[in-house]
């Protein structure tokens, strides 16, 4: 069955400190992989998106993730961390197959000052 | 970048009673609109896709006639909770697919249940 995996329900970081928020999927083919961040009572932001090409996405907000295929991980990442960064993450999937999103259980990450 | 107004984002009612929220996308055409439902630490639950113009398909396990969904143009999809109780008291957010699909997505700020 197609799935994507947030394997940490929260991920504690200090300021400035790199962050690293993971996901991996199991999807048949090539898909298309997202990360969006939400805020309390709030819907859900983009972040960026890997459709194709260079396995390393730069995204919205100084955050990037990479793409690997042979370990079909999409770790999102931040080289310094910001307290305003303390939001839930969702990792998604569009399967190839279905044009289905899958998403994430989502991780909550807060940058403690 | 686009843009998905919802509405209500807040909303207070009495068991029993019907709530209705609206989704509009605001600068570009939405053949397609999701309903999703989100708990409490966990993630978005797909209720329903709505087309314009055509009955809604929905998810194993949701209920067409406690949730209605109608999708009478092509920048307005709404959801209607009928006889609400607090069970569904939940966190509801739409997305809006536009009609040149360029793989992003587009979700309204969501809409805060409470049915008392």
């Amino acid at each position: 069955a197609q799935s994507v995996a947030q394997p940490e329900d929260q991920v504690n970081v200090a300021e400035g400190n790199p962050l690293t928020v993971k996901c991996t999927y199991s999807v048949s083919g090539n898909p298309y992989l997202f990360w969006y961040v939400q805020y309390p009572n709030r819907g859900l932001q983009f972040l960026l998106k890997y459709i194709t090409g260079d396995n390393l996405v730069k995204g919205s907000y100084g955050f990037e993730a990479e793409f690997n295929k042979s370990q079909t991980s999409f770790h999102l990442k931040k080289p310094s961390a910001l307290v305003s960064d303390s939001a839930l993450y969702f990792c998604a999937v569009r399967d190839p197959w279905t044009y289905k999103y899958i998403f994430g259980t989502g991780t909550r990450l807060k940058v403690l000052a | 970048g686009a843009v998905v107004s919802q509405h209500p984002s807040r909303v207070i009612c009495k068991s029993g009673t019907s709530v209705k929220i609206e989704c509009r996308s605001l600068d570009f055409q939405a053949t397609t609109m999701f309903w999703y439902r989100q708990f409490p630490k966990q993630s978005l639950m797909l209720m329903a896709t709505s087309n314009e113009g055509s009955k809604a398909t929905y998810e194993q396990g949701v209920e067409k006639d406690k949730f209605l969904i109608n999708h009478a143009s092509l920048t307005l999809s709404t959801l209607t909770v009928t006889s609400a109780h607090p069970e569904d008291s939940s966190f509801y957010i739409c997305r809006a697919e536009p009609t040149a699909n360029t793989g992003e997505l587009f979700f309204g700020e969501g809409s805060r249940l409470t049915v008392l």
